[in-house]
């Protein structure tokens, strides 16, 4: 099955820097890789997601990269705001039986200094 | 607000006892998936339901059931509970087309603990 690699653990930057979060996988197959932002008391929720057809993918202050060869692929947080702080978990997920199922990471605790 | 509710949101139990968690997932989405979440093994997926069929299992116990009734709205049974079944155990919807990935869309999840 797959297996995604997740790292940092923790994360501590100030407000204004930059958070780079990284992310392998295991299995060539896996073609959808979604980010969950997961704050605390709530369930995670989605913040962007990207395709193996894509290398890059935008939105506003985040940004992901998917290097395919390598099985590896980062969220990039620029302009970090104190809100900003949570857990991210990355995931992968390829089809099996017509169903995609995410395997996530351990997730990375994001903390964002005022 | 993902609009998946789950209720309880928490319960506490002694081992050996059964419990039952309830998920209803967003309108429209006909698949539901239910995840656990522990200190030590992070989200692990247990099962997916698509439509009342069950579509795809994880690692779920012997000792843990699911199903999705007619409504759509999913139930997960655990029963002879262990200290180590104490999580958090989320519940999640899709529309889950077959063959196209989709989003996952998670309820705040059940806070279990078992005594």
């Amino acid at each position: 099955g797959e297996n995604v690699e997740q790292h940092p653990s923790t994360l501590s930057v100030q407000e204004g820097d930059s958070a780079v979060i990284k992310c392998t996988y295991s299995d060539s197959a896996s073609n959808y890789f979604p980010w969950y932002k997961q704050e605390l008391g709530k369930g995670p929720q989605i913040i962007i997601d990207i395709r193996s057809n894509v290398g890059e993918k935008k939105d506003q202050r985040i940004a992901v990269t998917l290097n395919k060869t390598a099985k590896h692929f980062s969220l990039h947080i620029t302009e970090t705001q104190p809100e900003d702080s949570a857990v991210y978990f990355c995931a992968a997920s390829a089809t099996s039986g017509g169903s995609y199922i995410p395997t996530f990471g351990r997730g990375t605790s994001l903390i964002v200094h005022p | 607000d993902s609009g998946v509710t789950q209720t309880p949101k928490h319960l506490i139990t002694a081992t050996g006892q059964r419990v039952t968690l309830r998920c209803s997932p967003r309108s429209g989405d006909l698949s539901v998936y239910w995840y656990q979440q522990s200190l030590d093994q992070g989200l692990q997926f247990l099962i997916q339901y698509y439509n009342g069929e069950e579509r795809a299992k994880g690692n779920i116990l012997e000792r843990f059931s699911a199903q999705q009734f007619p409504d759509l709205h999913s139930e997960l049974n655990l029963s002879s509970l262990e200290l180590g079944d104490s999580a958090l155990y989320f519940c999640a919807s899709s529309v889950a087309a077959k063959g196209q990935p989709s989003t996952l869309h998670f309820g705040n999840g059940t806070r279990l603990t078992v005594t």
